[in-house]
């Protein structure tokens, strides 16, 4: 199975800030990687796929990077709303994996 | 618009059974991966199974032969048959579609599975 980590597991930052959180495969996993943000007590919400594709509808503000083993989500200008545990996962091979999460907030 | 919507969860003893569905608009099933995922309270997101257009499905170990994912075309529904549960199936149950490039996009509201005596 393939192992995915995040770091970090949670951060703090204010509002207009930039924040970068990294996940990392246990093994290759192509561009085959997604990120998702879930707010407490909703459904997770689908932001990128593809490591650096942008979901239809998903504020620019939002990036993702990266090949291989290693992968960035990054989140400009952060806004009230972006308040939220972010979960990366691969779908490179079964079992589909997902990170632990990283729980930003304020 | 593609909509996902869970029903089915409740309060179940190990041991017992319980089928959770799925019911889609918007799009078409059956021409769709369709997967189920679920998150124990507290915790992260754990991927449970997916039913392939074509009719394949893939488990996660520790739900490979107690679980079975299927679906009715004609109901537009993706079903999640849950046999000898225990109290760590204990989660919110989501489903979720296999959108564009291999990746989930729409994920439906979730449902409350606990298992407990």
């Amino acid at each position: 199975d393939i192992q995915m980590t995040q770091s970090p597991s949670s951060l703090s930052a204010f509002v207009g800030d930039r924040v970068t959180i990294t996940c990392r495969a246990s093994q290759g996993i192509s561009n085959h990687l997604a990120w998702f943000q879930q707010k407490q007590g909703k459904a997770p919400k689908s932001l990128i796929y593809a490591a650096s594709s942008l979901r239809s509808g998903v504020p620019s503000r939002f990036s993702g990077s990266g090949s291989g083993t290693d992968f960035t989500l990054t989140i400009s200008n952060l806004q009230p709303e972006d308040f939220a545990t972010y979960y990366c996962q691969q779908y490179n091979s079964y079992p589909l994996t997902f990170g632990p999460g990283t729980k930003v907030d304020i | 618009e593609v909509q996902l919507v869970e029903s089915g969860g409740g309060l179940i003893q190990p041991g017992g059974s319980l089928r959770l569905s799925c019911a889609a608009s918007g799009f078409t099933v059956s021409s769709n991966y369709m997967s189920w995922v679920r998150q124990a309270p507290g915790k992260g997101l754990e991927w449970v199974s997916v039913l392939y257009s074509g009719g394949s499905t893939y488990y996660a170990d520790s739900v490979e032969g107690r679980f079975t994912i299927s679906r009715d075309n004609s109901k537009k529904t993706l079903y999640l048959q849950m046999n000898s549960l225990r109290a760590e199936d204990t989660a919110v149950y989501y489903c979720a579609r296999v959108g564009s490039a291999w990746a989930f996009d729409y994920w439906g509201q979730g449902t409350l599975v606990t298992v407990s005596s």
